[in-house]
C-alpha cells in the first residue's frame, strides 16, 4: 500500500527558512517523478515544484523560482521542500504527489503539512 | 485570464447526472492534453479519480466508480467530469489539471453540492 507521509510545517517568520520531508513506502520510489502541491486556507489547489525519479530534473512554479528547492534521498525513500525567503502568501498545507504511472499527473497524496509565515 | 477556468459551483439532485467543465484558455487546444481531475472533501488530501485525453488514452483511478467519466467537448475547448447517479458522498470540490509549459496547473475548482 502506498504511504506518503509529510513533516516539517511550523510557523515561521518571513523571510524565514524551512525544510519540509515527506517519506515514502509501498512502492519503489526511485522509479517516480514527485510533486509538492500546496493549498492555501480556504483556497484551490497550486502545484508547487516536480522532480524526476533519478532527481536529475525539476521544475517549478513562477511564484517559487529561485526561492525553493525540491529534492529526493531516494536511499532513505525521502522527498524533500527546502523554502527559503519565505513570504506571508506561502502559507499553506503543503502535499506531496506521488506521479501515476507512465502519464503524468499524482494518484497518491500525503495528509499535507501546514506551513505559516507570519510575524 | 486562468488557464483553466472551472465554474465555481453545481448544485445537483441525487441519482441525477452532473457534468462539471474544465475551459482551456484561449490558444491552448484541448485535444492535445491529457486532463486529470481531483476530488476533494473538506479536510481531506485531493484524490485522484481520472486522466483523459482521449478514448484510447485514458485512466480511471484505482478504486473509483465507472460513474465518474470523462470526456472532451472540442468546440467549447473544454475537459468534461461526468458523475452519473449522484450521491450525496460525491458532495466534494473537484479540480482539474493539465502539464502545460512545463509546470502543472490546476483549474479553479468546482464546488459540487447534492440537494
Amino acid at each position: 500500500e502506498v504511504h506518503l507521509l509529510e513533516s516539517g510545517g511550523d510557523l515561521v517568520q518571513p523571510g524565514g527558512s524551512l525544510r519540509l520531508s515527506c517519506a515514502a513506502s509501498g512502492f519503489i520510489f526511485s522509479s517516480y517523478s514527485m510533486s509538492w502541491v500546496r493549498q492555501a486556507p480556504g483556497k484551490g489547489l497550486q502545484w508547487v515544484s516536480v522532480i524526476g525519479g533519478s532527481g536529475g530534473t525539476t521544475y517549478y512554479a513562477d511564484s517559487v523560482k529561485g526561492r525553493f528547492t525540491i529534492s529526493r534521498d531516494n536511499s532513505k525513500n525521502t522527498l524533500y521542500l527546502q523554502m527559503n525567503s519565505l513570504r506571508a502568501e506561502d502559507t499553506a498545507v503543503y502535499y506531496c504527489a506521488k506521479d501515476a504511472t507512465g502519464a503524468g499527473g499524482f494518484d497518491y497524496w500525503g495528509q499535507g503539512t501546514l506551513v505559516t509565515v507570519s510575524s | 485570464q486562468a488557464v483553466l477556468t472551472q465554474p465555481s459551483s453545481l448544485s445537483a439532485s441525487p441519482g441525477a447526472s452532473a457534468s462539471l467543465t474544465c475551459t482551456l484558455r484561449s490558444g491552448i487546444n484541448v485535444g492535445t492534453y491529457r486532463i486529470y481531475w481531483y476530488q476533494q472533501k473538506p479536510g481531506s488530501p485531493p484524490q485522484y479519480l481520472l486522466r483523459y485525453k482521449s478514448d484510447s488514452d485514458k485512466q480511471q483511478g484505482s478504486g473509483v466508480p465507472s460513474r465518474f467519466s470523462g470526456s472532451k467537448d472540442a468546440s467549447a475547448n473544454a475537459g468534461i467530469l461526468l458523475i452519473s447517479g449522484l450521491q450525496s458522498e460525491d458532495e466534494a470540490d473537484y479540480y482539474c489539471m493539465i502539464w502545460h509549459s512545463g509546470a502543472y496547473v490546476f483549474g479553479t475548482g468546482t464546488k459540487v453540492t447534492v440537494l
